[in-house]
C-alpha cells in the first residue's frame, strides 16, 4: 500500500527566503505526482503536476522535481512571500489509480 | 476559469440521518472523485466515478455511501445513516482525462451531532 510522507511537518521562514519542501513515497510505480496548496478551512488548489516520465515542472516561483526511482519529490519556492503561507500537500497517483496524500507541510512566511 | 463547485459549504445533521452532498464538476471533465479529510488528518480517497459507474472505491466507502450522477452536471455523495465519525470535510474533484491534474472543489464541512 502506498505511503506518502512529507518533511518537515511545519516550516517558518522570513520573507524573501528560498525554501524546499520534501515528499517521499514508498511505491515508485506511479503515474504522476501532484502538489497542492491548502489554505485553512479551504479546498485544495493544484500547483503542479509531474508525470512519471518527467524530472521537473515549473510554474512561476515554484519548481517541482521528481526522482521516481528513489521515491522522492521536492517543491522549491523561490523568494517566498507572506501570501505563500499555507499547507502544501503532495499526492501520488499509482497503479491503484487514486491519489494518495501526504500529511502536508505547514508553511509560514514571516513579513 | 472553470472550477468545481460544492453545496452546501457546511451541513449539520443528527446521527442516523441521511445527507446528500452535491458537486458540479468542470463541464468537460470525465472523471469524478470524492475525498474526505477528518480534522487534522490526511486527505483520504473515497471513490472514483467514470462512464456512469464506480471505477475505484476505498475501504471507507462502505454500503452506507453511494454516488450518483443524476444529470449531465451534478455529482452527488449520499451517506445513508450518518455516524459521528463521518464528521469531516468532503471534497469533490474532477479531471478531463486519464493522466492529468485533478481539480478540487472548496469542500463541504459535514458535522454529525
Amino acid at each position: 500500500k502506498q505511503e506518502v510522507t512529507q518533511i518537515p511537518a511545519a516550516l517558518s521562514v522570513p520573507e524573501g527566503e528560498n525554501l524546499v519542501l520534501n515528499c517521499s513515497f514508498t511505491d515508485s510505480a506511479i503515474y504522476n505526482l501532484q502538489w497542492f496548496r491548502q489554505d485553512p478551512g479551504k479546498g485544495l488548489t493544484s500547483l503542479l503536476l509531474i508525470q512519471s516520465s518527467q524530472r521537473e515542472q515549473t510554474s512561476g516561483r515554484l519548481n517541482a522535481s521528481l526522482d521516481k526511482s528513489s521515491g522522492r519529490s521536492t517543491l522549491y519556492i523561490a523568494a517566498s512571500q507572506p501570501g505563500d503561507s499555507a499547507t502544501y500537500l503532495c499526492a501520488v497517483r499509482d497503479s491503484a489509480r487514486q491519489l494518495t496524500f501526504g500529511s502536508g507541510t505547514q508553511l509560514t512566511v514571516l513579513p | 476559469e472553470p472550477e468545481v463547485t460544492q453545496t452546501p459549504s457546511h451541513q449539520v445533521t443528527q446521527m442516523g440521518q441521511e445527507v446528500i452532498l452535491r458537486c458540479v464538476p468542470i463541464s468537460n471533465h470525465l472523471y469524478f472523485y470524492w475525498y474526505r479529510q477528518i480534522l487534522g488528518q490526511k486527505v483520504e480517497f473515497l471513490v472514483s466515478f467514470y462512464n456512469n459507474e464506480i471505477s475505484e472505491k476505498s475501504e471507507i466507502f462502505d454500503d452506507q455511501f453511494s454516488v450518483e450522477r443524476p444529470d449531465g452536471s451534478n455529482f452527488t455523495l449520499k451517506i445513508r445513516s450518518t455516524k459521528l465519525e463521518d464528521s469531516a470535510m468532503y471534497f469533490c474533484a474532477s479531471k478531463r482525462d486519464f493522466n492529468v491534474e485533478q481539480y478540487f472543489g472548496p469542500g463541504t464541512r459535514l458535522t454529525v451531532t
